[in-house]
């Protein structure tokens, strides 16, 4: 069953720009976590924020976690065209395992 | 750096066959897991093992089996393939479910 939900699907922004990706989730977590998937590879963790956090920065990276509208953001700032890939928020769930949203493909453009 | 090593980055299979993905990391990692995606489907959990000869069903294993004779490795097996089963199939193994590292994947056609 899927519990993170990815919004836009689809995301195109050219170079330099910044790009931000939404998720949401139904049920109370430990934790969310974002990964990247560039095409037709395997996922790479990016970053996880705890559900007692707000806001977390990785370089580029910013995730900002809200648990009483259960979603998040992830937020690319100066955007390059080695982001293009697709973005997966991930939350923790029974028996310690993932579940995956469906993603969000982003293209930058130079 | 963790690796896990997928054995076949492209499969091609036919209807009724056994198939054998393999899974191997690196780090002595307790937990390992299979997803596949699908477009529009994203990622699904089929099976996880948390430790050696140690198995559970993710959300879709219905035609899966696995194995776990050793830490650094989980297989998994298509007792006979079909072609529902051509997809993208990813192994991730993780010290703690925080953060899971992800094989390359193998890309299963079943004709």
């Amino acid at each position: 069953s899927q519990q993170g939900e990815e919004d836009p699907q689809a995301l195109s922004i050219q170079e330099g720009e910044n790009a931000t990706m939404n998720c949401s989730y139904k049920t109370s977590i430990n934790n969310l976590q974002w990964y990247r998937q560039n095409s037709g590879r395997g996922l790479v963790h990016l970053i996880l924020i705890r559900s007692n956090e707000r806001e977390k920065h990785s370089g580029r990276l910013r995730v900002t976690l809200d648990t009483s509208k259960k979603s998040s953001s992830l937020l690319i700032t100066a955007s390059r065209a080695a982001d293009t890939a697709s973005y997966f928020c991930a939350t923790d769930r029974r028996y310690s395992t993932l579940t995956f949203g469906k993603g969000t493909m982003l293209l930058v453009s130079p | 750096d963790v690796k896990v090593t997928q054995s076949s980055r492209y499969l091609v299979k036919r209807t009724g066959e056994k198939v054998f993905l393999e899974c191997v990391q690196d780090m002595d990692h307790e937990n390992m897991f299979w997803y596949r995606q699908d477009p529009g489907l994203g990622l699904r959990l089929i099976y996880f093992s948390y430790d050696v000869k140690m198995k559970e069903k993710g959300d879709i294993p219905e035609g899966y089996s696995v194995s776990r004779e050793k830490k650094e490795r989980f297989s998994l097996i298509l007792e006979s393939a079909s072609t529902n089963q051509t997809s993208m199939y990813l192994c991730a193994s993780s010290y703690r479910v925080e953060k899971l590292f992800f094989g390359s994947g193998t890309q299963l056609s079943v004709l």
